[in-house]
């Protein structure tokens, strides 16, 4: 069955450190792929997708993700964190199921970042 | 660019009652809504997948006739939910094809 997994459930860090939140799926056909952030309290935004072309997808904030097919992963990048990127972070992909009649768009575990300033 | 707008964003309702939430395209056309559940700090799960002029595919372990699905229009997607419990209690999300999210419907059932 079509997976997202996100291997870092909770991740803390100091202001201006790097950051890498990890992302693969387990699926072997077309997806596409998206990064949502949640700041608490607060509804779901949209960080950045890749749907095809370069690989490396820059996003808003900062933020950057790499696409990596034979490894099927989507890592999230930041160069340095800020106090203001607090937040939670999901995965989700989206593809098209070949049996079973229709696409569906599904979402990881969710990583939990906190950066302290 | 694309909208989509969900109503109400919270709403009480009192156990055995019916809530329905609203989930819109504003300014496209939508022949596919994803309904979503979120429990506190927890990861959105897919609860069905609503079709314009069919049936919704629900996935497994989601009741369908508790959580009824209605996808009339191109614009319009509805989930009511039915004889509601306190269980029931959670963040509802809807989202389209490939597409934005609502806002999101906060349900507390008392």
């Amino acid at each position: 069955a079509q997976s997202v997994s996100q291997h870092n459930h909770h991740v803390i860090l100091s202001e201006a450190a790097s950051l890498e939140l990890g992302c693969n799926y387990s699926y072997g056909g077309t997806v596409n792929l998206f990064w949502y952030v949640q700041y608490p309290g607060q509804h779901l935004q949209l960080l950045l997708k890749y749907f095809s072309g370069d690989p490396l997808v820059k996003g808003i904030k900062g933020f950057e993700a790499e696409f990596i097919k034979s490894k099927f992963s989507f890592n999230l990048r930041k160069p340095s964190v800020q106090w203001s990127d607090t937040a939670e972070y999901f995965c989700a992909v989206y593809a098209s199921m070949f049996s079973g009649g229709y696409n569906k768009l599904i979402f990881g575990a969710g990583t939990r970042l906190a950066v302290h300033p | 660019g694309a909208v989509v707008s969900q109503h109400p964003s919270w709403v009480i309702c009192k156990s055995g009652t019916s809530v329905k939430i609203e989930c819109r395209s504003l300014d496209f056309q939508a022949t596919t809504m994803f309904w979503y559940r979120q429990f506190p700090k927890q990861s959105l799960m897919l609860m069905a997948t609503s079709n314009e002029g069919s049936k919704a595919t629900y996935e497994q372990g989601v009741e369908k006739d508790k959580f009824l699905i209605n996808h009339a229009s191109l614009t319009l997607s509805t989930l009511t939910v039915t004889s509601a419990h306190p269980e029931d209690s959670s963040f509802y999300i809807c989202s389209a094809l490939k597409g934005p999210f609502g806002q999101g419907t906060r349900l507390t059932v008392v």
